[in-house]
């Protein structure tokens, strides 16, 4: 199947500072990528469809300015959780789909906690 | 607006047992439903994708069913091993099918040596 990577698998930062998160789908281009957010023992939820080329779709609920999405090429979108509070602090995930109508391929996530 | 639901949250078999993982979804307009499975602090690992065209498939000892009159689908796992312990998630699209996925809440499989 395809793949996406996400790095870094796991990081941990200061109260108030910015964390960047990559996405890279490796074997296929992707216009299109998801970021999705998971609490501990809850499920996932979608924040927001990253757009190639263009601004990032946003669920509702979820602060556009401080979850700021780029997805500058056509097999790299970036999450950037800015000021990040403790309450940011959950498993961050992508995916995304090699066409439309097929299997979404997630990324390994990433485990972010503020402290 | 699609909504999927899983039932039951947690599960614990002995080694060896059939089961199956129930999976309830609103909008039977469906484009496809796939089912994930997520080991403790890991990502997502694609298990099956049913097209809406399709009634199951089938990947090893894995089979999943789709049933859009019911709003339901089916993951059986046949002669279950402890490997198989994990969080089992169903998702579908929106009617939109723009790609993204509206998730379940899992059910978590731990299967007794």
């Amino acid at each position: 199947g395809a793949v996406v990577s996400q790095h870094p698998s796991r990081v941990i930062c200061k109260s108030g500072t910015s964390v960047k998160i990559e996405c890279r789908s490796l074997d296929f281009q992707a216009t299109t990528m998801f970021w999705y957010r998971q609490f501990p023992k809850q499920s996932l939820m979608l924040m927001a469809t990253s757009n190639e080329g263009s601004k990032a779709t946003y669920e509702q609920g979820v602060e556009k300015d401080k979850f700021l999405i780029n997805h500058a090429s056509l097999t790299l979108s970036t999450l950037t959780v800015t000021s990040a509070h403790p309450e940011d602090s959950s498993f961050y995930i992508c995916s995304a789909n090699p066409g439309t109508a097929t299997e979404a391929f997630f990324g390994q996530g990433t485990r972010l906690t503020v402290v | 607006k699609q909504e999927v639901t899983q039932i039951p949250a947690a599960l614990s078999v002995p080694e060896g047992e059939n089961l199956v993982l129930n999976c309830s979804f609103t909008d039977s307009a469906i484009y496809n439903l796939q089912w994930f499975r997520q080991d403790p602090g890991k990502g997502l690992t694609s298990l099956l994708l049913i097209q809406s065209s399709q009634r199951e498939q089938t990947s090893g000892r894995l089979n999943a069913s789709l049933d859009k009159s019911s709003g339901r689908s089916t993951l059986y796992i046949a002669a279950s091993q402890p490997g198989d312990s994990a969080t089992y998630l169903c998702a579908a699209p929106p009617a939109s099918n723009t790609g993204k996925l509206i998730f379940g809440q899992g059910t978590t499989l731990q299967v007794k040596p």
